[in-house]
């Protein structure tokens, strides 16, 4: 079992609806967990954190933590063309750092 | 400031020959990683280091892979000698230890491509 998994996708929602964006961990003991969006032959960069379970919104941004199932996602309110992108979930456990393979977003006009 | 630099941006090799691939990351932040991409296997952690020294290296494939952290501003990633299955984007990130050290900031990648 992968320390850290996501739906490859691809995952495709209309212009302003809300996107969901799942991952599941291995690690009950892992402390801190972080989206990142990367664009087609871009770099990873960061657009969320959250280290407590619940929510965590940010713009139209909103991450999800459950440490009693091992999951958090990321929704993504009114998306936008612009949000079509892969994104990574990552998970921080003591020492180690896991990446997901990420799933493919888009958002069609 | 700048962000992480890396270079060079593409290489291309033969198969044997010795890869460099080098980072500076941001000023002040303590910890670098390197990652490789692939479609097949995703983003990859390589190895990290925390204020110069490697922390983890669990992550290097084999012992023709090894990376060097000289001083705080450099790092670079050595791959001798080289193989096909070698060709992915390799990534430097660097960030701090006052604000977590998954809250990354990445390079532009190098791409490198062994024939």
């Amino acid at each position: 079992q992968k320390e850290v998994e996501q739906n490859s996708g691809p995952l495709s929602v209309p212009e302003g609806a809300i996107a969901s964006l799942n991952c599941t961990y291995s690690d009950r003991g892992s402390q801190s967990f972080f989206w990142y969006r990367q664009y087609s032959g871009k770099s990873p960069e960061l657009i969320m954190f959250i280290y407590s379970n619940g929510d965590k919104e940010d713009g139209r941004f909103t991450a999800q933590l459950n440490k009693a199932s091992q999951y958090v996602s990321l929704l993504i309110r009114d998306s936008q063309p612009s949000d079509s992108a892969t994104y990574l979930c990552a998970v921080n456990t003591g020492n180690q750092f896991y990446f997901g393979t990420g799933t493919s977003l888009t958002v069609i006009p | 400031d700048a962000g992480v630099i890396q270079s060079p941006r593409h290489e291309v090799t033969e198969m044997g020959q010795e890869v460099t691939l080098r980072c500076k990351p941001i000023s002040g932040h303590d910890y670098l990683f390197w990652y490789r991409q692939t479609m097949m296997r995703g983003l990859e952690l390589l190895i990290y280091f925390n204020n110069n020294v490697p922390i983890d290296d669990s992550g290097m494939p084999e012992d023709r892979f090894s990376a060097k952290m000289p001083n705080a501003s450099f790092s670079t990633l050595k791959i001798q000698p080289s193989e096909p299955r070698d060709s992915a984007v390799y990534f430097c990130a660097s960030s701090s230890s006052d604000r977590g050290p998954l809250e990354q900031y990445f390079g532009p990648g190098t791409r490198l491509t062994v024939t």
